[in-house]
């Protein structure tokens, strides 16, 4: 079974470019994430899709980051424009659909896209 | 914000030794996830301990949880040098979606 592929798997850009990674999950998952992981430190949830709906975008930096997955399978997360502090490598896991509040599946990640923003 | 929190935040042990690694967090869940990550890799899902259990054994790993600290551990016995890697334990809050990883624990073992 293939595997939640992403690209590219490294980025260099100067601040205040743009930037978009992309995602696609294995297949029949119809849970998308993104996470943002800072060097040292665990993975952050940025946004979390089930089928092409926003379950939750609570820590997405909305000024500057936007994220779209349509026709629920890919799915692209953009920076514009990218600060220093976006340095980070930015995971996309998969799951099976949640069922319900507090629900949980096993996610697969990613690679990883390792972003430096000079 | 971070919800789980690893501790120590580095470990190095021999090969063989037995190696423990903690995790708090703060709200109430019904779940929660080790994941291992090797360098420069993506995570990988290890155990999922529900809140109703206790403990939980899979292969050298056993993870235990205690619903009334707030807190699990996750011991890995008899280490091998491939067990080398950053170990993060993760939760759902019993009322969201949102699943939130601690800041991990580095593992080092020595051959």
């Amino acid at each position: 079974e293939a595997g939640v592929a992403q690209s590219p798997r490294y980025k260099i850009i100067e601040k205040r470019q743009s930037v978009a990674f992309w995602c696609n999950p294995i297949s029949g998952h119809a849970t998308l994430y993104w996470y943002q992981q800072i060097l040292g430190q665990g993975p952050k949830l940025l946004i979390q899709f089930q089928n092409n709906g926003v379950v939750d975008d609570s820590q997405l930096p909305k000024d500057r980051f936007s994220a779209e997955r349509l026709k629920g399978v890919d799915s692209t997360l953009k920076i514009q424009p990218a600060k220093l502090e976006d340095s980070a490598v930015y995971l996309c896991a998969s799951s099976l659909p949640l069922r319900g509040l507090g629900s949980y599946n096993e996610q697969f990640f990613g690679p990883g896209t390792r972003l430096t923003v000079l | 914000s971070q919800q789980g929190e690893e501790d120590p935040q580095a470990l190095s042990i021999q090969e063989g030794e037995n190696a423990t690694m903690n995790c708090s967090y703060k709200t109430s869940i019904n779940n929660l996830q080790w994941y291992r990550q090797n360098s420069g890799r993506g995570l990988v899902h290890l155990i999922l301990i529900r809140s109703n259990e206790r403990e939980k054994h899979s292969g050298r790993l056993r993870v235990t949880l205690d619903t009334s600290k707030k807190s699990s551990s996750l011991l890995i016995t008899a280490s091998r040098a491939a067990d080398t890697a950053s170990y993060f334990c993760a939760t759902v809050e019993a009322g969201g979606f949102k699943t939130i990883f601690g800041a991990g624990t580095r593992l080092f073992v020595k051959a």
